[in-house]
Parts: structure tokens; sequence; C-alpha cells
């Protein structure tokens, strides 16, 4: 598709399971970065890769958290023993930085609940 | 370190009132910057953005912002809102290829009918 994609839409998983989040950005897009959102919050930076750069982890919460991405293309944000605290909406965006218009484009986003 | 400040958190207004949302950058080179819209229910879109040239950038919807260097603001404003301008509003900053978009805590705006 044409836009930022994310997998699932809606996660519901029991407290201490272990939850996969992936993200399919734009392509050619050089530049992805996860976000959480809780309700009636703003956004909460996680983790930024751009290119073949280390990627910037310096907002991931804990090391439950991890995230990769394969091929400079798809994403996959980890969460391991998942806590009631992780309830949140995670939500991938991607852009094009060599370009000069850093715009950042945002897929529909993945809530996850833990029950 | 860089950062965006918004200044309003919560702003209720009824319609046909003009808006202006506040936003501060701290970075002092070259600096994109962006407002970002998000509809109850809905994905974060981009509302209008500024790159270089003209300082007032007109947006979708009618709202436009101004950037003034001189005081690190990227204002957002509307001259006339409507209800279903009750969003939440983000603005954030990028400056340089290797750095990642700094966001502002954002702005909650309710337009009552």
């Amino acid at each position: 598709g044409a836009g930022v994609s994310q997998s699932p839409s809606n996660k519901v998983t029991e407290k201490g399971k272990d939850v996969e989040l992936r993200c399919d950005p734009i392509s050619g897009h050089t530049a992805l970065y996860w976000y959480r959102q809780s309700l009636g919050q703003g956004l909460e930076f996680l983790i930024y890769f751009q290119g073949n750069s280390a990627p910037d982890k310096s907002g991931l919460p804990s090391d439950r958290f991890s995230a990769e991405r394969t091929g400079g293309s798809v994403s996959t944000l980890t969460i391991q023993r998942t806590q009631q605290e992780d309830s949140a909406v995670y939500l991938c965006a991607s852009s094009f930085v060599a370009s000069g218009n850093t715009e950042a484009f945002f897929g529909q986003g993945t809530r996850l609940t833990v029950v | 370190a860089q950062s965006v400040s918004q200044h309003n958190h919560h702003v209720i207004l009824s319609e046909a009132a003009s808006l202006e949302l506040g936003c501060n950058y701290s970075y002092g080179g070259t600096v994109n910057l962006f407002w970002y819209v998000q509809y109850p229910g809905q994905h974060l879109q981009l509302l209008l953005k500024y790159f270089s040239g003209d300082p007032l950038v007109k947006g979708i919807k009618g709202f436009e912002a101004e950037f003034i260097k001189s005081k690190f603001s990227f204002n957002l404003r509307k001259p006339s809102v409507q209800w279903s301008d009750t969003a939440e509003y983000f603005c954030a900053a990028h400056a340089g290829n290797n750095r990642k978009l700094i966001w502002g805590l954002g702005t909650s705006l309710a337009v009552n009918p």
C-alpha cells in the first residue's frame, strides 16, 4: 500500500506474555519511528531508525522493550513479559529524511491491551 | 538538548472564535517545523509544514502558521474554528538529517457548537 501499515490493529494479551508489533513503512523511507500514546496523552518517543545508523533507543522505557528493523524496511517492536502499564496505542511513522522533506507519515497504530 | 514546547494543554472555544496555539522550539540552526492533527479515533496527519521560504505557511482546513525565527516560534492559527476542528494538535521540529523529530506534548482543542 501507499501508507504506513501496522499490524495487528488491536492486541489483547495476558500480563506476562510477550507481544510483537509490526510496522511496514512507506517504501523507500529511510527513517522509522516508534511512539507510544496513552489515553489522552502526547507522543512518547520509543526508538528511531535512520538508514544504516545505529538506532536511537533512548526512549525505550525498560529492557523489556526492543525493536529491530530488517533490511531497512519492516520493523518489529517486541515487548517481553508485558505489564498492565504497557497498555497503550503504539504508533509507527516513517519519513524520507535524505530528501530534505522530513515529514513523518503515521500508521493507524496498534492498540495494545494487557489484562 | 532540543525541545518543543506547546504552551496550551487544553483549549475550549466556541464556534467562530479565533484560534492561536503556541509552539516554541529550542534548536538554533536550520529547522523543519510541523503541525500535526489527530482527530478523535483517527491517526496523526500533517496539518502544515515549514522548511524554508515564506514564513507564513498555509495548511489544510484554513489553518496557517507563522515561523518567527527571532522568537523560535511556530504558532498555529485559524481565524474561525468549527466544531469539526475538535482534535489534538501536535507541534514538531526536526533539525538535521541524523536527528529525530522532536514533539511537543500536544494541545487538546474542544470546539463547542
